[in-house]
């Protein structure tokens, strides 16, 4: 089992573009969960998905577009990068909510 | 509004010595409580857990408290090791709102050889 993975790991981006950071999982979790993490600031809920085809938006979600076509896969879009969105992303599945399992981050620049 | 706050940002003890770490909440519908642990560039991996309905949980070296009266739950790691440094986050949820996980901001423990 890989656990849950991301990709990329690190990205740097320019005001303005967009990029879709993936995820994946293969323990065939119904809940996935992407959340950022800032200096001082925890790990802030941007959006999850309690099953294929259905999302929500957590306590961050502005600026951020997911869907979930499959049990596996959770991306998460930005549209249009803003330096506020400099962060360390993280991806997180679970069974059934609750304890979740993370992927190793992604580190993303926004210049 | 923090529902969960971890009110020491960091804590630094002496290997083989007890580490504590504290947690209060304020959100008495909460009935999950959890504990994760967090090292530099890598993502945060669970460590234990407590349901409402208990007051203690350990697995081998964690210990985790829960005082539902005081709002308040701790980790002790004893004895504490130099791999323990990392920052740990406690956490919470209600089984029968969505599960969404409610996060503290963290405490950086140092275990010093």
């Amino acid at each position: 089992n890989a656990g849950v993975t991301q990709t990329p790991k690190f990205q740097v981006l320019k005001t303005g573009q967009s990029m879709t950071l993936q995820c994946a999982q293969d323990m065939n979790h119904e809940y996935m969960s992407w959340y950022r993490q800032d200096p001082g600031m925890g790990l802030r809920l941007i959006h999850y998905s309690v099953g294929a085809g259905i999302t929500d938006q957590g306590e961050v979600p502005n600026g951020y577009n997911v869907s979930r076509s499959t049990t596996e896969d959770f991306p998460l879009r930005l549209l249009s990068a803003a330096p506020s969105q400099t962060s360390v992303y993280f991806c997180a599945s679970s069974a059934t909510g609750g304890t979740q399992y993370f992927g190793p981050g992604t580190r993303l620049l926004v210049l | 509004d923090q529902q969960v706050k971890q009110n020491s940002p960091s804590l630094s003890v002496q290997e083989g010595r007890i580490s504590i770490l504290n947690c209060d909440y304020t959100n008495s519908m909460f009935d999950y409580f959890l504990w994760y642990k967090k090292y530099p560039a890598e993502g945060p991996t669970f460590l234990i857990s407590i349901s409402s309905i208990k007051d203690k949980n350990e697995d081998g070296r964690f210990t985790v408290f829960l005082n539902k009266s005081a709002k308040h739950l701790s980790l002790h790691i004893v004895p504490s090791q130099p791999g323990d440094s990392a920052v740990y986050f406690c956490a919470a949820y209600n089984a029968g709102n969505n599960r969404k996980l409610i996060w503290g901001l963290g405490t950086s423990l140092a275990v010093n050889p």
